[in-house]
């Protein structure tokens, strides 16, 4: 299966200031000219919900201050300027091949 | 708009059997395109994909569970059944169904049920 490795696993921001969640995956999850990486974000009590699909596109409301990139095995989630609504549990996950696998979660927090 | 929601017993004795269903609203399982997962989440730990369906019926499921798994689709209800066997107290976890978006342009989990927390103990 597909190794998904996120960094930091905790990242405290101060509102206001940007912030950036690394995802490196243990093979590429491009196929067909599609990069199959998706980010969710796990608010508290909540389920996940999806913010980024194909590696740099947003999900439908999902505020413009949430941007993806990278290409190849690594993948950025970039917030340009984090609320503090943004508190929670970020993954990526590759959506390639199955068993769909999910990075270990990065969890925001405002100082 | 989609819609689901997980159903099933919250806590079960060792070695025995789980059942849970989900029951969703918003789309077919028979349309093409469209496909089902069950995503567990042990307490304070992340995501792991269980198992999931294809609106064709094709099945896969995580080679971590060994076999133990079982889903089952009832399209004409608006269903899947997971069914998972031989419980251990590992797999004390909130389990979620979500919908997945599986053509060529998209491929991600856009719709997701609240959860059901299962507790595996004697």
């Amino acid at each position: 299966e597909i190794v998904m490795t996120q960094s930091p696993l905790s990242l405290p921001v101060t509102p206001g200031e940007p912030a950036s969640i690394s995802c490196r995956s243990s093979q590429s999850p491009h196929k067909k000219g599609y990069t199959y990486l998706d980010w969710y974000v796990q608010k508290p009590g909540q389920p996940p919900q999806l913010l980024i699909y194909l590696s740099f596109n947003r999900a439908s409301g999902v505020p413009d201050r949430f941007s993806g990139s990278g290409s190849g095995t690594d993948f950025t989630l970039t917030i340009s300027r984090v609320e503090a609504e943004d508190v929670g549990v970020y993954y990526c996950m590759q959506a390639m091949e199955t068993p769909f696998t999910f990075g270990q979660g990065t969890k925001l927090e405002i100082k | 708009q989609i819609t689901m929601e997980e159903s099933g017993p919250t806590l079960v004795k060792p070695t025995e059997t789980l059942t849970l269903t989900c029951t969703f609203s918003g789309f077919s399982l028979s349309s093409s395109g469209m496909a089902v997962g069950w995503i567990r989440q042990p307490p304070g730990k992340a995501l792991e994909v269980v198992a999931f369906t294809y609106w064709h019926d094709d099945k896969r499921y995580n080679p971590f569970l060994e076999g133990r798994v079982t889903l089952t689709n009832e399209a004409a209800k608006n269903q899947v059944i997971l069914r998972m066997t031989n419980l251990d107290p590992a797999d004390t976890a909130t389990y979620y169904c979500a919908h997945f978006s599986s053509f060529v342009n998209t491929g991600y989990f856009d719709s997701w049920g609240q959860g059901i927390l299962v507790r595996v103990s004697s």
